[in-house]
């Protein structure tokens, strides 16, 4: 019954090696958001998607990009995976942009190793 | 943009007793705070959520109290049980259009719940 799926659930990467984390939805929501969680740290907004209409944080590394090519996808690339960008990244998507009583329904995350 | 702080990182409770979790946040636009809770190796779900034109929300063992003034909020379990143990996030969200937060969900640390049988 899983409803925000994201793919791998472990990722191991090289340094400097490009990656791209999956992450689908079966609930034909509007918006779908890439998070950061490092350890023992709140999880932290990358950017976000409205339709086609990309939202990137002002504090976004440039190494951070993302493709929504469809409502039920969206993709994170990370161009060159250094040490510190090993985390969870959480998916999660809402049916409008988040507002009172507008739940955000989370994946159950990627972790993200660099080596 | 908004800075949400949570206390404590760890808790551990016997079966039985309370257990308080206490936010705070930076930005007076925020309006809707919901608390997720996170078992181990499962998604972050949401368990309750309180809006600024309320004071206090329960839901069974669950309840939530917000004062705006002060700018903090909390989440309390009474009777703890086993399963209760997660990590626990609370967050704050602004509407759209108002203020730095914009739809945006701005999360705390988490903190780690053990209940002990």
């Amino acid at each position: 019954d899983a409803m925000v799926i994201q793919n791998p659930r472990y990722q191991v990467t090289q340094f400097g090696k490009p990656v791209t984390l999956s992450c689908s939805q079966t609930l034909n929501h509007n918006v779908m958001y890439w998070y950061q969680q490092k350890s023992s740290q709140a999880p932290k907004l990358l950017f976000h998607y409205y339709d086609k209409d990309f939202n990137n944080e002002a504090d976004t590394p440039d190494n951070f990009q993302s493709r929504r090519p469809n409502t039920s996808f969206c993709f994170l690339d990370i161009r060159s995976p250094g040490l510190g960008d090993a985390a969870m990244y959480l998916c999660a998507t809402s049916r409008e942009i988040l507002r009172m009583n507008t739940e955000a329904f989370f994946g159950q995350g990627t972790r993200l190793t660099v080596v | 943009g908004e800075n949400v702080e949570q206390h404590p990182s760890t808790l551990s409770v016997q079966e039985g007793d309370s257990a308080v979790i206490k936010c705070t946040y930076s930005d007076s636009a925020s309006n809707y705070f919901p608390w997720y809770k996170q078992e181990l190796g499962k998604r972050p779900q949401l368990i309750i959520d309180i809006r600024s034109n309320v004071g206090e929300k329960k839901d069974q063992r669950i309840a939530v109290t917000l004062n705006k003034t002060a700018k903090h909020f909390s989440l309390h379990i009474t009777e703890t049980q086993p399963e209760d143990s997660a990590v626990y996030f609370c967050a704050a969200l602004g509407e759209p259009g108002r203020g730095s937060t914009l739809g945006r969900l701005y999360f705390g640390r988490g903190t780690q719940l053990t209940v002990w049988p």
